[in-house]
């Protein structure tokens, strides 16, 4: 158990409609970070939030978008869905970014699987 | 770019043979590198890292692999391959310094199938 909670773990729906993807991350972590994972495309880093703020910006369409919450949980939302968006959305988090402080490694959940139909 | 490549999309081996997954990155900064595991249904998990210390790194399950800096490279090894190893791998890097984000650039993962 890696600590970081998604939530739908699976999600069924339709072109054109709109979901939100849930994560919690490790207790204590401030960083949280979205990436998609698809046949075609692999691992694919979406966006990244530390502390509630946007800290880096990847391979995200302009129909999604991501916030971070006060209490550091985070929200993916795909608008416009497309056949294309069916994917595996991987959350992750990680501790400190500070210099002497960073170990790299990002702590993954498990999953929401959203197939679009 | 930065980027990671991984050479092999499948990788087949039999029990008790030497396990070999390479992974190359492009970088001018010394690298975080990482190689991460993923059991099907399942999230990624870390099975070992190497963050500037000893360039030969041991993970989890009998796995490790070495930093090599003229080569670029961070190939990972196991001497005797498990049913169980079966899975995909995934090589990662992160970049440290003042800019960091953290972020993890993956490679496109090799699917181990482990023959009885």
């Amino acid at each position: 158990d890696s600590g970081v909670t998604q939530t739908p773990k699976h999600l069924i729906t339709a072109t054109g409609q709109r979901v939100t993807l849930r994560c919690s991350p490790r207790s204590g972590d401030l960083s949280v970070y979205w990436y998609q994972q698809s046949l075609d495309q692999g691992l694919q880093f979406l966006i990244q939030y530390y502390n509630g703020e946007e800290r880096a910006k990847g391979n995200i369409l302009e129909r999604f978008s991501a916030q971070q919450f006060p209490d550091l949980h985070s929200e993916l939302n795909l608008s416009s869905l497309e056949l294309g968006d069916s994917a595996l959305y991987f959350c992750a988090s990680s501790g400190s970014l500070r210099e002497g402080q960073y170990t790299g490694e990002l702590f993954f959940g498990e999953g929401s699987r959203l197939t679009v139909l | 770019a930065q980027s990671v490549t991984q050479l092999g999309s499948h990788v087949s081996v039999s029990e008790g043979a030497l396990v070999l997954l390479r992974c190359n990155y492009s970088s001018s900064v010394p690298p975080y590198l990482f190689w991460y595991v993923q059991y099907p249904n399942q999230g990624l998990q870390l099975l070992l890292k190497y963050t500037s210390a000893a360039t030969l790194v041991k993970g989890i399950n009998g796995f490790e692999a070495e930093f090599k800096k003229s080569e670029t490279s961070f190939h990972l090894t196991k001497p005797s391959a498990h049913m169980s190893d079966a899975a995909e791998y995934f090589c990662a890097v992160s970049w440290g310094g003042s800019s960091n984000t953290g972020k993890l650039i993956f490679g496109q993962g090799t699917t181990l199938q482990v023959k009885p």
